[in-house]
Formats: structure tokens, C-alpha cells, sequence
């Protein structure tokens, strides 16, 4: 069946370090993968997404490469901010099978520190 | 994409009593997905949500638990009954928007004590 195998935390950067979260996926069909934030005290949001093979997804200076070879999907960002605290999620959503919804990844954690 | 409203945000509730999640969608979606993310733990699927038929439950969940309504197709309840304090928990309706993206509610913190 469909998971996402995603790279276990706690993560703790400096600010300005460089942010690297894996994350792998197990898929029968094409699916779509996603990266999802979820903000203390708050519900998740959409960072960015991928729809096919070689796609880049990239929003806030996040970016996550769709690699199909590898059945990757790896969060990065340059230089991270004490504001990028959060939990992040990594997920896949299988669409040629007829099934709508979302498989999650355990999610990371992520603190940056000043 | 969909906007949605979810209440309450946050409840406190006695054992053995039960408590109704509404979610509100501002426009007509086909699905809606109804999550549970236990403390410290990734988003668990709990039940698809279609109108004008009975929600299908994911293996671990069941109606007479998770009693779920759709009544139309911008709106969706979710019950969860006879709590325990193993359902503490944050619950979170989801759809599906334009271009493969989801959106989701805000969430229901609840504890049970």
C-alpha cells in the first residue's frame, strides 16, 4: 500500500543554517506529493506540492523536487529563520486508484534557534 | 481554494460524554476527509464524508464511535462518542481543492478528562 517514510526529528538549526528533510514514498500509481506545516497551536497548511515526475515545488524559500528514480521528495531551504519553527509533513496523495485522500508522513519537528 | 470553517477549536469534556465537531466548507466539495492527530503523532484518516451516503470508515474506526453526518455539500459533522481520555486528541476535516491541493480546517483540540 501507499506510505511516505519521512525523516525523523527533533531537528534543531542555527538561524541562517541549511534545512534538509528527507522524506520517500511507496506509491502504486502516480501520486502527487505534498509538504505540509503545521505552526504551534495551529492546523496544518499547504507549503508546497509536486504533481508529477521532475516538478519543483517551491513557496516561502522552501523547495522539494518531485525525483521519481529515487521515490523522493526532500524538503530544503537555504537559510532558515526562527519563524520556520514548526512541524512539517510530508505527504502523498494517490489519484489513479480512486483514492482522494492524504497519507502522512510521521512529521518533523523543527527548531531554530537565534 | 476552499476556506473552512471548523468548531469549536477547543474542548474540554467529561468521560462518557460526547462531542460534535461542524465543519463548514464556502463551496460545494464532493469529499470530505476527517482526520485525528493524536498527541505528537502524524494525521490519522478517520472516515471519508460523502453526501447522501453513509462515510467510510478507515480499519481502526468505527460509525458507532465516529458517528459522521453530511446532510449537503458544504457541510459535514463529526461525533465522537462516549469519550475516554485515549481521545484526546486534535480532529480535523480536510477537502480536496483545485490542483491536487487539500485544505484544512483549523482543528479541534480536545481533552477528555
Amino acid at each position: 500500500g501507499d506510505s511516505v517514510t519521512q525523516m525523523e526529528g527533533p531537528v534543531t538549526l542555527s538561524e541562517e543554517a541549511f534545512l534538509t528533510i528527507n522524506c520517500t514514498y511507496t506509491a502504486t500509481g502516480y501520486p502527487s506529493l505534498f509538504w505540509y506545516v503545521q505552526y504551534p497551536g495551529e492546523g496544518l497548511q499547504l507549503l508546497l506540492k509536486a504533481t508529477k515526475a521532475d516538478d519543483k515545488g517551491s513557496n516561502k524559500g522552501f523547495e522539494a523536487t518531485y525525483r521519481k528514480e529515487t521515490t523522493s521528495f526532500h524538503l530544503e531551504k537555504g537559510s532558515v529563520q526562527v519563524s520556520d519553527s514548526a512541524v512539517y509533513f510530508c505527504a502523498l496523495s494517490e489519484r489513479l486508484t480512486g483514492a482522494n485522500n492524504l497519507f502522512f508522513g510521521t512529521g518533523t519537528r523543527l527548531t531554530v534557534i537565534p | 481554494s476552499a476556506v473552512i470553517s471548523q468548531k469549536p477549536s477547543r474542548d474540554i469534556c467529561q468521560r462518557g460524554t460526547s462531542l460534535t465537531i461542524q465543519c463548514q466548507v464556502d463551496s460545494q466539495v464532493t469529499m470530505m476527509f476527517w482526520y485525528r492527530q493524536q498527541p505528537g503523532q502524524s494525521l490519522t484518516l478517520i472516515a471519508t464524508a460523502n453526501q447522501g451516503s453513509e462515510a467510510t470508515y478507515e480499519s481502526g474506526f468505527v460509525i458507532d464511535k465516529f458517528p459522521i453526518s453530511r446532510p449537503n455539500l458544504t457541510f459535514s459533522t463529526l461525533t465522537v462518542s462516549n469519550m475516554s481520555p485515549e481521545d484526546s486528541s486534535i480532529y480535523l476535516c480536510s477537502v480536496e481543492g483545485t490542483n491536487y491541493g487539500y485544505t484544512f480546517g483549523s482543528g479541534t483540540r480536545l481533552t477528555v478528562v
